[in-house]
């Protein structure tokens, strides 16, 4: 069956530090591949979603970018974190068949 | 443009009681449509799905929702609530075949004792 990790569970960070998060799938091949970001009290946002290796969209310009080294990991990144970041970060994947399967998500909380 | 609308983002009802959370989508041609619960600090759980075979769909934890196209709706229901039903509750939809999936506001869903 098919299982998504993310990591860190939680991060703390400071305001104008780096950022990585990861994202890894396993029990599938050639996954799409989304990030999304819930600010609280807000809905879904999405940020970035990948349909092969190296190949990444951008929904929203902001300070923060994704990569795919490999077919089942994503990779969100930032250089520098403003305190708008804050928020749960939400990993996801699908298929063919068009629904989406979530990762467990960051708390990711910029001070 | 396409859109998925969820009424209320907060509905009480009480234990035992009916569940009902409103779901309207537009889209020009059948759509695909989901429901997802998030519980606090989880990622989000598919709960069913409609992919254009019967209109009545069953879900897991005791949900179903029911496609009704004259009304471009697509509400879930459940007979009895539980406490542990507590939660967000997302539908979405995907308009036409090749669109990304869009994602309503959410609705979270309070049981009362």
């Amino acid at each position: 069956s098919q299982t998504i990790h993310q990591w860190p569970a939680t991060l703390v960070q400071p305001v104008g530090s780096p950022l990585s998060l990861e994202c890894t799938v396993e029990g599938t091949s050639n996954p799409n591949l989304y990030w999304y970001r819930q600010a609280a009290g807000r809905g879904l946002q999405l940020l970035f979603y990948s349909v092969g290796i190296g190949q990444i969209s951008s929904e929203v310009p902001q300070n923060l970018s994704a990569s795919r080294p490999q077919d089942r990991q994503f990779i969100l990144s930032s250089k520098k974190l403003l305190l708008s970041d804050s928020g749960f970060y939400l990993c996801a994947w699908s298929s063919s068949r068009y629904e989406q399967y979530f990762g467990p998500g960051t708390r990711l909380t910029v001070t | 443009a396409q859109s998925v609308t969820q009424l209320g983002s907060h509905v009480s009802v009480s234990e035992g009681a009916l569940v009902l959370l409103r779901c309207n989508y537009s889209s020009s041609v059948p759509p695909y449509l989901f429901w997802y619960v998030q519980y606090p600090n989880q990622g989000l759980q598919l709960l069913l799905k409609y992919t254009s075979a019967a209109t009545l769909v069953k879900g897991i934890n005791g949900f179903e929702a029911e496609f009704k196209k004259s009304e471009t709706s697509f509400h879930l229901t459940k007979p009895s609530a539980h406490m542990s039903d507590a939660a967000e509750y997302f539908c979405a939809v995907i308009p036409n075949r090749d669109d990304k999936i869009i994602f309503g506001k959410g609705t979270r869903l309070h049981i009362l004792p």
